[in-house]
């Protein structure tokens, strides 16, 4: 069964501590990106990797980290100086660019709650 | 640098009606443009991509339009059902794969 998996589907943190969210693929693309979504706002792009071992930056990289060691997975952890790290997280990925008509595809999100 | 807006942020309809959600983009300079539906608490589902040389796709009741040189794209959604109800986002597509989302409208269909 294709696809791509977030979890947890809740995740709890307490101010000071990292925590980390895992986003799985099992499509064989190359490209992975890590979305934040705030009640009106919309998406925002965090981090993206378009191949193994290789990551770039997005709109709002301040407070988090990636790695890339695998195709299949790309997690991103919170850490302790993001200042406002309660919201939705998804992950998505994407085939490689072959043509305008490929899109992303999304995993079922992650929403991280700060107490 | 691009910047997408959707109008209305949110929509209530009832069951039946045509409606019309709108977005519109700053850089014409796209590859394509998509327009997901989002239920509440879920990720998102794309419905339908048009490329930057088309001007609409069609899929059932939807039909969304794209005018490069406005900037515009419009979801038209034909009979509206209370399961219609979720928030549509657009996202246009710029040079390396990033898509850029507007912060969607969250559509209301009441039986």
């Amino acid at each position: 069964d294709g696809g791509i998996t977030q979890s947890p589907k809740y995740l709890f943190r307490k101010e000071g501590q990292n925590v980390t969210l895992s986003c799985e693929q099992n499509l064989n693309h190359d490209a992975m990106y890590w979305y934040r979504q705030d009640p009106g706002q919309g998406l925002r792009l965090i981090y993206y990797s378009q191949i193994v071992n290789d990551f770039q930056k997005g709109d709002i990289a301040e407070g988090y980290s990636v790695s890339r060691e695998k195709k299949e997975s790309f997690p991103l952890t919170v850490t302790s100086a993001q200042k406002n790290p309660t919201a939705f997280y998804l992950c998505a990925s994407q085939p490689p660019l072959a043509g305008s008509t490929d899109t992303q595809y999304f995993g079922p999100g992650t929403r991280l709650t700060v107490l | 640098k691009q910047e997408v807006t959707q109008i209305p942020a949110a929509l209530s309809v009832p069951e039946g009606e045509n409606l019309v959600l709108n977005c519109s983009f700053t850089d014409s300079a796209i590859y394509n443009l998509q327009w997901f539906r989002q239920d509440p608490g879920k990720g998102l589902t794309s419905l339908l991509l048009i490329q930057s040389s088309q001007r609409e796709q069609t899929s059932g009741r939807l039909n969304a339009s794209l005018d490069k040189s406005s900037g515009r794209s419009t979801l038209y959604i034909a009979a509206s059902q209370p399961g219609d109800s979720a928030t549509y986002l657009c996202a246009v597509r710029s040079g390396g794969g990033k898509l850029i989302f507007g912060q969607g409208t969250e559509l209301s269909v009441k039986p």
